[in-house]
């Protein structure tokens, strides 16, 4: 069965440090991955995805993720966290059949000064 | 362009009562997947829409149905309300049904009284 992993249910990092969130997924082929960002009473926000070719992908705001195959996780990574980061972090495998996502159950992330 | 719209924002119903909430999706974009979201199941799906038709569907008593109009606007509806169905209710949109990125709305809250 299709399933994503965020180890982490909440992170606190310092602004301007550096930011690792997990994410692990099981699925029978190469998936398709995505980060989204939620921001209190606000949908979801695509950061990135991968689908296939460089392992190392960018997304906006200045995140990057790389896909390991071998470890069947996608981590999400930003170099110095900002305050506005704070939020909650969502990855996700899909689209399985048609647009259908599987979401982990998020990382909610807070920035202190 | 306009982004994807759901409509109402917030909503407050009592227990038994039927609710009916409102996805227009990004203009030219025909499939929309509906998602519930709750903090302690996290981001469920429930259904997707393309081409007015229901290709697939997530598990999730028949008390809630969809539907999609001819202008790729889906409707979403939940009968004999219960306390747990009190959650966010997220819609997505997405070119195709095969296309991968998927665009989200801010969502309606519902809560059950």
């Amino acid at each position: 069965a299709q399933s994503v992993t965020q180890p982490d249910i909440h992170i606190t990092v310092s602004e301007g440090a550096s930011l690792e969130l997990r994410c692990n997924y099981s699925y029978g082929a190469t998936p398709y991955l995505f980060w989204y960002v939620q921001s209190p009473g606000q949908g979801l926000q695509l950061l990135l995805k991968y689908f296939s070719g460089d392992t190392l992908v960018q997304g906006i705001k200045g995140f990057e993720a790389e896909f390991k195959r071998s470890q069947s996780s996608f981590n999400l990574r930003k170099p110095s966290v900002h305050w506005s980061d704070a939020a909650e972090y969502f990855c996700a495998v899909g689209p399985i059949t048609g647009n259908q996502f599987y979401f982990g159950t998020g990382t909610s992330l807070t920035v202190i000064p | 362009k306009a982004g994807v719209t759901q409509t109402p924002r917030y909503l407050i119903k009592t227990r038994g009562q039927q609710v009916t909430l409102s996805c227009s999706p990004i203009s030219g974009h025909r499939s929309v997947s509906w998602y519930q979201q709750t903090p302690g199941q996290g981001l469920q799906f429930l259904f997707e829409y393309f081409s007015e038709t229901q290709r697939n569907k997530g598990n999730f008593p028949g008390r809630f149905s969809g539907r999609q109009f001819s202008n790729s606007r889906s409707e979403m509806n939940v009968s004999t309300l219960e306390l747990g169905d009190s959650a966010l209710y997220l819609c997505a949109s997405s070119l195709t049904q095969t296309n991968t990125e998927a665009f989200f709305g801010q969502g309606t809250r519902l809560t059950v009284v």
